[in-house]
């Protein structure tokens, strides 16, 4: 699986939209860009992930750049339980590849800081 | 709610112990997900299980072991332990155990080790 590089901080006020950037110029054809997070010592949440377009869902919009080296989460209007760290993985579309350390592998993420 | 059930959620034990920590995955899924995280490590990937087999191991020691059953619940038994392995222990669950899955993941275990 490609390498994602995250900030490891950001700050963003309530009620605005957070965009969380995430840069994986590795990727290869058929990986996936997901994106997890992780609420204070809570299981990781699933939120939203995408191959080439851009997806939306009732949580968030992730926008992929063109050559897919970069891409970017959108917390549209923040609020306060937002605040998490906000994982970036980059994973191989394939139904099972085979062997290996298959599990999702999570680097150190960005930490979301809402503020009110 | 995820839908993936993980008890107890709190252990504390001495070093040297064993215990077992115990996972319900969600309705219908058969792949089940092991995983560590502590303080200075974060999330590691310990070891996945697909309808009762084994299928990938990531950085899971020798002490440690797990096993998927028929009802497919999943134990991860933790022996000789260090204080070391004082961490989160998560479960985490998927459909079919394939790479372009999402996974679910339960509240986690807080292991204590003294």
């Amino acid at each position: 699986d490609a390498k994602t590089t995250q900030p490891p901080s950001m700050d963003c006020a309530e009620g605005r939209a957070a965009n969380l950037p995430c840069n994986h110029s590795t990727i290869s054809g058929n990986e996936y860009v997901y994106w997890y997070r992780q609420i204070h010592s809570q299981g990781p949440q699933y939120i939203i992930h995408g191959l080439k377009n851009n997806e939306t869902n009732e949580m968030a919009s992730l926008i992929i750049t063109e050559d897919r080296k970069s891409s970017t989460l959108i917390l549209p209007h923040a609020t306060l339980r937002d605040t998490a760290v906000y994982y970036c993985i980059v994973r191989s579309g394939t139904m099972y590849s085979g062997g290996g350390a298959d599990g999702l592998t999570f680097g150190k993420g960005t930490h979301l800081i809402i503020q009110p | 709610d995820s839908g993936v059930t993980q008890t107890p959620k709190h252990l504390i034990t001495a070093t040297g112990q064993r215990v077992t920590l115990r996972c319900s995955p969600r309705s219908g899924d058969l792949s089940v997900y092991w995983y560590q995280q502590s303080l200075d490590q974060g999330l590691q990937f310990l070891i996945q299980y697909y309808n009762g087999e084994e299928r990938a191991k990531g950085n899971i020691l020798e002490r440690f072991s797990a096993q998927q059953f028929p009802d497919l619940h999943s134990e991860l038994n933790l022996s000789s332990l260090e204080l070391g392995d004082s961490a989160l222990y998560f479960c985490a669950s998927s459909v079919a155990g394939g790479d372009n899955e999402k996974l679910f993941f339960g509240s986690g275990t807080q292991l204590s080790v003294l």
